[in-house]
């Protein structure tokens, strides 16, 4: 039961360097989303989906591109890496609400450790 | 925009009860969400309240008042295990069946023997 996988768990870059976290779910999930998390600050919304082939911006989108072209992978991007994307990185699934008092709780991938020096 | 607020750190003893206050304001709202998160691991879902007054779920509880923008996680019994980091998050529904969740700073709890 592998829920929400994250590849890879940790990385480092190089200022400029380019690089794609992919992030897979098996539970059918239609939403998904891209959070990172930063000391004091908490978790913040990079981009988000709410099915195959359609993303959105969160709070703090700038500087990273995502694709959903298969249902099951949020891929998330970064094209020119810079030190503020130091981070740890999270993706998460949740179902499509079907009612609005329904529980649609997100599942969490595991995380990745990032570090642009 | 939107406001999330929570003590940034909270100590208490083991065997105790410890409630965790949260105060939003945002816009969308539909639920309000607790989530605990182990140090170096993924935030995993405790409780939730669309409706206002108390959730009960074993040694934990969670109150909300949609008027006051206001909720709280309380957790009884408290073990050594409890300490982490508890996590508010606001569900907020957008056109076209569109959801994501807003997330408070977090709390970070530590139970002491």
């Amino acid at each position: 039961n592998a829920g929400v996988t994250q590849t890879p768990k940790f990385r480092v870059l190089k200022t400029g360097q380019s690089m794609t976290l992919l992030c897979a779910q098996d539970m059918n999930h239609e939403y998904m989303y891209w959070y990172r998390q930063d000391p004091g600050m908490g978790l913040r919304l990079i981009h988000y989906s709410v099915g195959e082939g359609t993303t959105a911006k969160g709070e703090v989108p700038d500087g990273y591109n995502v694709s959903r072209l298969k249902k099951q992978n949020f891929l998330l991007g970064l094209e020119s890496a810079a030190p503020s994307q130091t981070s740890v990185y999270f993706c998460a699934s949740s179902p499509r609400r079907q009612a609005d008092y329904m529980n649609t709780e997100a599942f969490f991938g595991q995380g990745t450790r990032l570090t642009v020096v | 925009g939107q406001n999330i607020d929570q003590p940034t750190e909270m100590t208490a003893t083991e065997g105790a009860i410890v409630q965790i206050n949260c105060t939003y304001q945002t816009s969308g709202f539909n639920g309000l969400f607790w989530y605990q998160q182990h140090a170096g691991e993924a935030p995993t879902f405790l409780s939730y309240n669309v409706l206002d007054g108390l959730e009960e779920k074993g040694r934990f509880s969670s109150f909300l008042s949609r008027s006051k923008g206001y909720s709280y996680l309380l957790l009884k019994e408290l073990q050594m295990k409890d300490s982490a980091s508890y996590l508010c998050a606001v569900r907020r529904f957008s056109d076209n069946y569109g959801q994501n969740f807003v997330f408070g700073p977090g709390t970070r709890l530590s139970v002491l023997p």
